[in-house]
């Protein structure tokens, strides 16, 4: 079956440092990613998505993912985070008209 | 274009009652999914139509049920509210020149059962 695995709940970086959030997926075909971004009380805001063709893909606000298929990985970075940047991530892989997805990674911005 | 709207945003119910909640996709998409967010089980698939059909289902009980018309707005529906009911709802919409897995989120509605 396919799954998503976040292997980090949370993750405490400060303000203009860089950011990785890390993503693997068990699947068997070439894969849909998507990371979201969710905001307390909001709903999900598409940050970027990989269907095929370069495996690094640039997103909204300055983040960009790198898939790799040799490690099942699409880790999300940023090259310098903003005190707005702290929220929780999902990834997710597309399958059977669904998203599965990850169990989110809450991201602490210190000062 | 406007997003995605749910409504209601809030809703308080009693165990045992029964709820509706709907949603507006973006205009022009056709396809709606929902999920349901609880702070222990994450984010969890219950169903996605696609012109008025459902062609996928999550693993939830019977309680739950869905629809879509023919303008592609979507309603779910539980019935006999469980306590384990409490959770964020989030309806997603996808459409043409978009892969059907590129989901665009409203902001859900917050169910709370006591």
């Amino acid at each position: 079956a396919q799954s998503v695995t976040q292997p980090d709940i949370h993750i405490t970086v400060s303000e203009g440092a860089s950011l990785e959030l890390r993503c693997n997926y068990s699947y068997g075909a070439t894969p849909y990613l998507f990371w979201y971004v969710q905001s307390p009380g909001q709903g999900l805001q598409l940050l970027l998505k990989y269907f095929s063709g370069d495996t690094l893909v640039q997103g909204i606000k300055g983040f960009e993912a790198e898939f790799k298929r040799s490690q099942s990985s699409f880790n999300l970075r940023k090259p310098s985070v903003h005190w707005s940047d702290a929220a929780e991530y999902f990834c997710a892989v597309g399958s059977n008209y669904q998203l599965i997805w990850g169990a989110g990674t809450k991201l602490i911005i210190k000062p | 274009k406007a997003g995605v709207t749910q409504t209601p945003r809030y809703l308080i119910k009693t165990r045992g009652q029964q709820v509706t909640l709907s949603c507006s996709p973006i205009s022009g998409h056709r396809s709606v999914s929902w999920y349901q967010q609880t702070p222990g089980q994450g984010l969890q698939f219950l169903f996605e139509y696609f012109s008025e059909t459902q062609r996928n289902k999550g693993n939830f009980p019977g309680r739950f049920s869905g629809r879509q018309f023919s303008n592609s707005r979507s309603e779910m529906n539980v019935s006999t509210l469980e306590l384990g009911d409490s959770a964020l709802y989030l309806c997603a919409s996808s459409g043409p020149g978009t892969n059907s897995y590129e989901q665009y989120f409203g902001p859900g509605t917050r169910l709370t059962v006591t």
